[in-house]
């Protein structure tokens, strides 16, 4: 199988800190690995893409220099919440696609549940 | 662009069988999924379809029209686990995400 693992998984922190999210692909290279955030029961939300030795895409509306993206190696990717306020408080989801075969399937990490007090 | 359409919510009985449609319109199509989604957890994939057609996997079906904009996730056998929320999700570029299907299975 091919295991996503996401850390930390839970995180309280005060406004004004910063927070880093971790992504690992453990058992594949992953190439591009995705960072969705979700709100209650709202669907996942994409953020970014992130891709292996370059810029990470920010899909329309998701300030860049807020969600700083890191993917500087083939299994792990980072996600810094600058300056966190209590806004940005939500489940941060990562997935990694595993490229090859058919399916491209994605494995997605087990989330980080961030608190922004 | 890119819409996804599924019902908000459903609840079926122990047992029964429930489908669970997602309507789709995208300027291109390169697969659709299924992921199942606890509350609080990340989503597990279950289904992929990219040709018209009918995709069975244990209780788990998944049929596919691509003329029609159109997919249903099937269920047989409900179990009280089955209880979550319900994915489909549409890749052109990207994969986007519907809002979910939140399924209540009840004894």
């Amino acid at each position: 199988g091919a295991v996503v693992s996401q850390h930390p998984s839970r995180v309280i922190c005060k406004s004004g800190t910063s927070v880093k999210i971790e992504c690992r692909s453990l058992d594949f290279q992953a190439t591009t690995m995705f960072w969705y955030r979700q709100f209650p029961k709202q669907s996942l939300m994409l953020m970014a893409t992130s891709n292996e030795g370059s810029k990470a895409t920010y899909e329309q509306g998701v300030e860049k220099d807020k969600f700083l993206i890191n993917h500087a190696s083939l299994t792990l990717s980072t996600l810094t919440v600058t300056s966190a306020h209590p806004e940005d408080s939500s489940f941060y989801i990562c997935s990694a696609r595993k490229t090859g075969g058919t399916k491209n399937i994605q494995y997605f990490g087990a989330g980080t549940r961030l608190s922004v007090l | 662009g890119q819409n996804i359409d599924q019902p908000t919510e459903m609840t079926a009985t122990e047992g029964a069988i429930v489908q669970i449609n997602c309507t789709y319109q995208t300027s291109g199509f390169n697969g659709l999924f299924w992921y199942q989604q606890h509350a609080g957890e990340a989503p597990t994939f279950l289904s992929y379809n990219v040709l018209d057609g009918l995709e069975e996997k244990g209780r788990f079906s998944s049929f596919l029209s691509r003329s029609k904009g159109y997919s249903y996730l099937l269920l047989k056998e409900l179990q009280m686990k089955d209880s979550a929320s319900y994915l489909c999700a549409v890749r052109d570029r990207l994969k986007r995400f519907g809002a979910g299907t939140r399924l209540t299975v009840k004894p």
